[in-house]
């Protein structure tokens, strides 16, 4: 069965700060699949990034960059500059086998405070 | 398109009462999916649907919680009868079928069984 770890749970920075937030999985699938959400204050979930297994580039979009190495199976996520908005709960997730949908597991989120 | 809509956005309700969610997936998208949040055992799948099919509703708590989809652009979450332990955000959520393409949720139903 899959699993994804968030060892943080919680998180405090100063603006413009550079953190990361660490996501650990498990999966005995060859194809899967990670992803990102954030979850700010008004509750609704939304889409950060999503990468293959089967392609270990890393990726970086304006201030947001993340490092996927699959010896470590690790998936994290850095914010450049931290910003006071970026205050939010992240969780990383995982979906195996290209049949099944976006069907996810999630880790259990790390809440990131960017303080001013 | 004005993504995955769900209603209604908030709920309270008392215990023993029936309660049902709603949720309109995003047009053309094929995958159908309810999650729930909540604090003791964060996000986790209730049931999806694949072409209006049930295809794993294996993380329905129980006979109480039923759902739905009686066409692409509609769904249902029934939870009959209510209890208080059922109180939590639920998430629809839409995507193509496969599984390298991304989810797009709902603002979530908050729903509250006293």
């Amino acid at each position: 069965a899959q699993k994804v770890t968030q060892a943080q749970t919680e998180i405090s920075v100063v603006e413009k700060e550079d953190v990361t937030l660490d996501c650990v999985y498990e999966t005995r699938d060859t194809t899967y699949y990670l992803f990102w959400y954030k979850q700010p204050p008004s509750g609704e979930l939304v889409f950060l990034i999503r990468r293959n297994s089967f392609d270990e580039q890393n990726e970086i979009s304006g201030r947001y960059s993340w490092n996927f190495q699959k010896s470590t199976s690790s998936f994290n996520f850095t914010i450049t500059a931290s910003q006071v908005v970026d205050s939010a709960v992240y969780f990383c997730a995982l979906s195996e086998r290209e049949t099944s949908g976006s069907r996810l597991t999630f880790g259990e989120g790390t809440q990131l405070t960017v303080n001013p | 398109d004005a993504g995955v809509i769900q209603s209604p956005r908030h709920e309270v309700t008392e215990m023993g009462q029936e309660v049902t969610l709603r949720c309109k997936p995003i047009s053309g998208h094929n995958s159908l999916f309810w999650y729930r949040q909540t604090m003791m055992r964060g996000l986790e799948l209730l049931i999806y649907f694949n072409n209006n099919v049930p295809i794993d509703d294996s993380g329905m708590p129980e006979d109480r919680f039923s759902a739905k989809m009686p066409n692409a652009s509609f769904s249902t979450l029934k939870i009959q009868p209510s209890e208080p332990r059922d109180s939590a955000v639920y998430f629809c959520a839409s995507s193509f079928f496969r599984g390298n393409t991304e989810a797009f949720f709902g603002q979530g139903t908050r729903l509250t069984v006293v």
